[in-house]
């Protein structure tokens, strides 16, 4: 595609339930990283894809978050149990060509 | 490991001046540079990067920075700022082919 693409844009979950958030990378990015902002907390990054391998998962903050990627291409976060400190904007990027960032998935966790 | 450090976490200026958003960056090794500006409610935007050669990059919208490898710098700057650049600029630093690490973000308010 164009640009990557995330979805959904806004998730409202309720707390301990299992949430998945997608992105779509642009066409031919090897390289995938998901990040985390919210407030006080800033940009965290999360976990980093070249291929369909994580050779960085040092950003994951609990074993509630995992990650995975297929085929070189779409890559899915998941949040189980979820936590309302799980509250944030998920963003995604691709690279190489200078990370080009999505345009986030706002979790809400009541 | 790199780190980032934006010194400054609010930036007030009026429309038409000039305006310089400071970031420095510690590392051990060579690294890539990064601005990106996010507007309200939207995703981050990449303004401008260095990754080698020239020590002047310049970006979108008329900002430009500068990398300054002794002083570990690598400074935004805009001559004449528009109330449309109300945002908050991200300077961020990455190992090659690595993670990015992001400073706190500094707001740019720009007044009338």
């Amino acid at each position: 595609g164009a640009g990557v693409s995330q979805s959904p844009s806004n998730k409202v979950t309720e707390k301990g339930k299992d949430v998945e958030l997608r992105c779509d990378p642009i066409s031919g990015h090897t390289a995938l990283y998901w990040y985390r902002q919210s407030l006080g907390q800033g940009l965290e990054f999360l976990i980093y894809f070249q291929g369909n391998s994580a050779p960085d998962k040092s950003g994951l903050p609990s074993d509630r978050f995992s990650a995975e990627r297929t085929g070189g291409s779409v890559s899915t976060l998941t949040i189980q149990r979820t936590q309302q400190e799980d509250s944030a904007v998920y963003l995604c990027a691709s690279s190489p060509g200078g990370y080009t960032f999505g345009s986030g998935t706002r979790l809400t966790v009541v | 490991a790199q780190s980032v450090t934006q010194l400054d976490s609010q930036v007030p200026v009026f429309e038409e001046a000039p305006v310089e958003l400071r970031c420095n960056y510690s590392s051990s090794v060579s690294v890539y540079l990064f601005w990106y500006v996010q507007y309200p409610n939207q995703g981050l935007q990449l303004l401008l990067k260095y990754l080698s050669g020239s020590t002047l990059v310049k970006g979108i919208n008329g900002f430009e920075a500068e990398f300054n490898k002794s002083q570990t710098s690598f400074h935004l700057r805009k001559p004449s700022v528009h109330i449309s650049d109300t945002a908050e600029y991200f300077c961020a630093v990455s190992k090659r082919g690595n993670k990015l690490v992001f400073g706190a973000g500094t707001i740019l308010r720009v007044k009338s």
